[in-house]
């Protein structure tokens, strides 16, 4: 079963309009991280924003905010008044278990493409 | 300050070569990582490191071997090239408060 699910190969928005980029994940760990990547078309991948398992509010980062549903475990991006350079690849991801070196251990989405129209 | 730095950027390889793909961080993090993006795919952790002599296994590590002599470099040896390891390649550094800077990538073509 696939850990982290997102069911958005593309998406298109309207610059300036918001846009909510959707993931879902599996496991069975109560310690848990997520985070959202954007990967332009250069290639290199940037960190968007993390969101961890007992964070009690959702995680802000200017444009970008986590929508973190814990029961339904849902963790969507929403990128308010979208800019052309928004324009990438978005890639959720998970890792399970805090400390050590599964800090680093991520698990990936397939990625949306998200494309902004000018 | 670079952050992390990738060589080579592209290289094509026939099958049955051997190469080694640098990465060295200048932020003398303990934590490193290795991780492969196949096309329309997100990426998946090949190996990792947690110091100095110290590296583990992940996902897919068939086909490749790491190694940690210093904090500073990582690399990651392919013996034996085969077309299943045409892709990109990241290398990743934990700086801490939950972020993972990558490299920007390596581009492996295998014919």
């Amino acid at each position: 079963a696939q850990k982290i699910t997102q069911t958005q190969p593309g998406m298109f928005v309207q610059e300036k309009e918001a846009v909510t980029l959707d993931c879902t994940y599996d496991t069975s760990d109560p310690s848990y991280g997520l985070f959202w990547y954007k990967q332009p078309s250069s290639g290199e991948m940037i960190f968007l924003i993390y969101q961890g398992s007992y964070d009690q509010q959702n995680a802000t980062e200017g444009r970008y905010s986590l929508n973190f549903q814990k029961a339904r475990k849902s963790a969507n991006l929403v990128i308010s008044a979208s800019q052309l350079g928004d324009s990438a690849m978005y890639f959720c991801a998970m890792r399970e278990g805090r400390g050590g070196g599964s800090q680093g251990n991520l698990i990936f989405g397939k990625g949306t493409k998200l494309s902004v129209k000018p | 300050n670079a952050g992390v730095t990738q060589t080579p950027k592209f290289r094509i390889l026939k099958i049955g070569q051997s190469m080694t793909l640098q990465c060295t961080q200048d932020m003398n993090h303990n934590y490193m990582y290795w991780y492969r993006q196949d096309p329309g795919m997100g990426l998946k952790l090949i190996y990792y490191s947690v110091g100095a002599g110290i590296t583990d296994k992940g996902e897919v590590p068939n086909g490749y071997n790491v190694s940690r002599s210093t904090t500073e470099d990582f690399p990651l040896r392919l013996e034996l090239a085969a077309p299943s390891q045409t892709s990109v390649y990241f290398c990743a550094t934990n700086t801490g408060a939950n972020v993972l800077t990558f490299g920007a990538g390596s581009r492996l073509t295998v014919l």
